[in-house]
């Protein structure tokens, strides 16, 4: 079936570095895509969303990424803080497919001081 | 503004008992979603409503049954707990389905012994 996949299990980034989060998709049918956040004992919160008609969208110290010729989505974090220490899941929706939700396996973050 | 709230927190139960889990939004969204969290499993979608007065299977509903009470309110009941329904549970609220992110309660976390 189609699915969504992360390269990377755990990332450790040095305060103030860039981090890169990286997620692979299968589903070429998929029109719209998320990341989410999720810090040790709640619920996933919204960080950005990007639309198939898009390559790239800009947010407050983050920038998503979507490569549709590779299946390949990215988030970029910039001057990483410990706050941004948490698992981050991207997730793919498929309007074809009944705007189904899938999300990925998800990448640890660890920020280093 | 609440968001999504979910209660319980913390449950045990023991095997063959019952529970309802409650989730309400005060968001006015439309529609609803059930997860379970597992380690190494991402987030996968139990049962969702995509609107009030309609509720169909995600991709793990066996030994589960939903509620939409109203727009407000969604539970998910547990009619006979298995240990393999521990798990953390997450309800979550989107504008529709399909469009916007989700926001996400805080789970509830559920141990059957």
């Amino acid at each position: 079936g189609e699915s969504v996949g992360l390269h990377l299990p755990t990332l450790s980034v040095q305060e103030g570095d860039n981090s890169i989060i990286n997620c692979a998709y299968s589903n070429s049918a998929s029109d719209y895509f998320i990341w989410y956040k999720q810090e040790s004992g709640k619920g996933p919160q919204f960080i950005i969303d990007i639309r198939s008609n898009m390559d790239k969208r800009q947010g407050q110290r983050v920038t998503v990424l979507l490569n549709k010729t590779v299946k390949h989505l990215s988030l970029q974090i910039a001057a990483t803080q410990p706050g941004d220490s948490a698992v981050y899941f991207c997730a793919e929706n498929s309007k074809a497919a009944g705007n189904k939700l899938t999300f990925g396996g998800g990448t640890r973050v660890l920020v280093k001081p | 503004n609440a968001g999504v709230t979910q209660t319980p927190k913390f449950q045990v139960l023991k095997t063959g008992q019952s529970m309802t889990l409650q989730c309400a939004q005060d968001m006015n969204h439309n529609s609803m979603y059930w997860y379970r969290q597992d380690p190494g499993m991402g987030l996968r979608l139990i049962y969702y409503s995509a609107s009030e007065g309609t509720t169909d299977k995600g991709e793990v509903p066996n030994g589960y049954n939903v509620s939409r009470l109203n727009k407000r309110e969604f539970s998910l009941r547990l009619e006979s707990a298995a240990p393999s329904q521990t798990s953390v549970y997450f309800c979550a609220s989107s504008l529709e389905r399909g469009k916007g992110g989700y926001t996400f309660g805080s789970g509830t976390r559920l141990t059957v012994v």
